[in-house]
């Protein structure tokens, strides 16, 4: 089956400053990766998502690239904010297959 | 508003005594999943089910049951609750481009 690989698993960055976080995948038939957020108490969110017949895609301050000779996709988030603090998480997934395989998951900390 | 609802969202319960959590969505998903969040672990997929009266187990399927009697609806049971299975559980629907929404979950502690 599918093994994503997630990191870092931490990840402090003071506020202003850009986060990237990076996953790694196994089955090379994966073609959709989506990130979520997942505040403290709350469920994960869909943030952003991408399909394999694109490269990157980018909404306001996030951005997603997929590189998929080399089976890895990665989050860039741009002048963090307070509010970007969450555990972010990677998955990846088959068409036609809704079955998510997830990271481990990383904890992001925006330093004022 | 388009959500998915899970009740309870606390749980505290002992080994053995049966218990159901809720779960429904109303988005007119016909996808619909059940995951388990544990730390280091990510989350990991109980059950899923695509369309109503059908259901398929997941990576982590053993100690539960599912039922799909409506599509809005997807309980999680629980017949005999052990101890490892504290954990968060988050039920899941999907829409047609295969995006997955997320319920609050539901904290689930067995002693």
């Amino acid at each position: 089956g599918e093994n994503v690989e997630q990191h870092p698993s931490t990840l402090s960055v003071q506020e202003g400053d850009s986060a990237v976080i990076k996953c790694t995948y196994s089955d090379s038939a994966s073609n959709y990766f989506p990130w979520y957020k997942q505040e403290l108490g709350k469920g994960p969110q869909l943030i952003i998502d991408i399909r394999s017949n694109v490269g990157e895609k980018k909404d306001q301050r996030i951005a997603v690239t997929l590189n998929k000779t080399a089976k890895h996709f990665s989050l860039h988030i741009t002048e963090t904010q307070p509010e970007d603090s969450a555990v972010y998480f990677c998955a990846a997934s088959t068409s036609n297959d809704y079955k998510l395989s997830f990271g481990a998951g990383t904890t992001v900390t925006v330093r004022a | 508003e388009a959500q998915v609802t899970q009740n309870p969202r606390y749980l505290i319960t002992v080994t053995g005594k049966k218990l159901t959590v809720t779960c429904s969505q109303n988005m007119n998903h016909e996808y619909m999943s059940w995951y388990r969040q544990d730390p280091g672990l990510g989350l990991r997929q109980i059950y899923y089910s695509m369309n109503v009266e059908v259901t398929d187990k997941g990576d982590v399927p053993e100690g539960y049951k599912v039922s799909r009697k409506e599509k809005r609806n997807f309980p999680l049971i629980l017949e005999s609750p052990s101890p490892n299975q504290t954990s968060l559980y988050f039920c899941a629907s999907g829409g047609s481009s295969y995006e997955q929404y997320f319920g609050p979950g539901t904290r689930l502690t067995v002693t």
